[in-house]
């Protein structure tokens, strides 16, 4: 059974100021990959960042940078400088052998300007 | 990129009828689409895996006589709810996984969302 957990419910940053959210996981599944989407108020879900779990490099995707951590099994989202749009909710994700995708509770980040 | 077309994306229906929502790929195909529900703030539950031309698999808890699911086309998945009530009010989202080439998003592509009110 694969777990995700993102313990930070709600997180305020000021405009141009990096924010990191938290993600650990667990899983059986030797092979594995780590997601992360942003969900802004329309419900649609924009992908973000992806990570293998055999990728020996931390993935980064623009201002977004997966601070991958194998042996603690965490999977930080960095979003630097950030941006009044940015304001939205975030899930980590993970998917396994059977390609199904398990979301964590999702962490609300609100930019201030 | 890939893109699903999800419809509707928002309905109003009254309680004991069925509601169909449609999740369609437009320019691939999507060998397996997953159902998701979501209630406000909270996270993406997964309801039902369904591949082309086979029977759903339900997640467990998941009511499949109320919750049909059918996917007769590789570019095609409904979600029907049936006999609604207001508990089944709630944010339904599909997502579809090609294998069609290596992409950022390792092959996974979200509709838009349908938000389903029964009064």
């Amino acid at each position: 059974a694969q777990k995700i957990t993102q313990t930070q419910p709600g997180m305020f940053v000021q405009e141009k100021e990096a924010v990191t959210l938290d993600c650990t996981y667990d899983t059986s599944d030797p092979s594995y990959g780590l997601f992360w989407y942003k969900q802004p108020s329309s419900g649609e879900m924009i992908f973000l960042i992806y990570q293998g779990s055999y990728d020996q490099q931390n993935a980064t995707e623009g201002r977004y940078s997966l601070n991958f951590q194998k042996a603690r099994k965490s999977a930080n989202l960095v979003i630097s400088a950030s941006q009044l749009g940015d304001s939205a909710m975030y899930f980590c994700a993970m998917s396994g052998g059977d390609y199904k995708l398990s979301f964590g509770a999702g962490t609300t980040v609100t930019v201030r300007a | 990129g890939a893109v699903v077309s999800q419809h509707p994306s928002r309905v109003i229906c009254k309680s004991g009828t069925s509601v169909k929502i449609e999740c369609r790929s437009l320019d691939f195909q999507a060998t397996t689409m997953f159902w998701y529900r979501q209630f406000p703030k909270k996270s993406l539950m997964l309801m039902a895996t369904s591949n082309e031309g086979s029977k759903a698999t339900y997640e467990q808890g998941v009511e499949k006589d109320k919750f049909l699911i059918n996917h007769a086309s590789l570019t095609l998945s409904t979600l029907t709810v049936t006999s609604a009530h207001p508990e089944d009010s709630s944010f339904y989202i599909c997502s579809a996984r090609t294998l069609r080439g290596a992409e950022r998003s390792q092959g996974y592509t979200f509709g838009s969302g349908t938000r389903l009110t029964v009064v």
